[in-house]
């Protein structure tokens, strides 16, 4: 079955500054996800990237899709308060299969 | 547009009871996923309803069961809780087959003792 190993397992990073999640797979990504979560509630869908070389936007937060390196980065630019929390990778392990292997997660906290 | 909804979203049972959650997917959604999260295992796949027939399935006891209705909706029943099942255990929707994404709801927090 697919593992993903996200780094760092937690970040404490001072508000302003930048900072890059890693996500790497055991397999082949078909289709790779990011969420966030804030302790204990459900997860928000921030990007979700399918063909290797993909990179998308939203906001101050880029993810691009590396499928030969079976990896995907998280980069938030000029980090805010409002980015802590739990940022996690999940990825199909086949196309269109409606099964989600989820990353451990990497723990995000910004200090002013 | 309503999001995906769970109720309760806490609950407490007892070691050896039975409980039952609730999911209702955004509109028009036929896919509901169920996961289980803690912090020893993390996101853990339980199972997956597209049109009232599961088709994936994580790996869990028999204990854990789940079914969806006509509208969508979904429920999922644990029996004979233990402690492990404490968790918060959260459902996904989407459209259906292929790389749409995934909404999910803000969970259900269970607490067995």
């Amino acid at each position: 079955s697919q593992e993903l190993e996200q780094s760092p397992q937690s970040l404490i990073v001072q508000e302003g500054k930048n900072l890059t999640i890693n996500c790497t797979s055991s397999k082949t990504l078909y289709g790779l996800y990011w969420y966030k979560q804030k302790y204990g509630e459900g997860l928000i869908f921030l990007m979700m990237l399918q063909k290797g070389g993909e990179e998308k936007s939203h906001e101050k937060i880029t993810a691009k899709l590396d499928e030969k390196k079976q990896q995907s980065s998280l980069h938030i630019t000029a980090s805010q308060p409002s980015h802590a929390g739990i940022y996690l990778c999940g990825a199909d392990d086949n196309f269109g299969n409606e099964k989600l292997t989820f990353g451990t997660g990497t723990r995000l906290t910004i200090i002013p | 547009k309503a999001g995906v909804t769970q109720t309760p979203r806490y609950l407490i049972k007892t070691r050896g009871q039975q409980v039952t959650l609730s999911c209702s997917p955004i509109s028009g959604h036929r896919s509901v996923s169920w996961y289980q999260q803690t912090p020893g295992q993390g996101l853990q796949f339980l199972f997956e309803y597209f049109s009232e027939t599961q088709r994936n399935k994580g790996n869990f006891p028999g204990r854990f069961s789940g079914r969806q209705f006509s509208n969508s909706r979904s429920e999922m029943n644990v029996s004979t809780l233990e402690l492990g099942d404490s968790a918060l255990y959260l459902c996904a929707s989407s459209p259906g087959r292929g790389h749409y994404g995934y909404t999910f709801g803000s969970g259900t927090r269970l607490t067995v003792v």
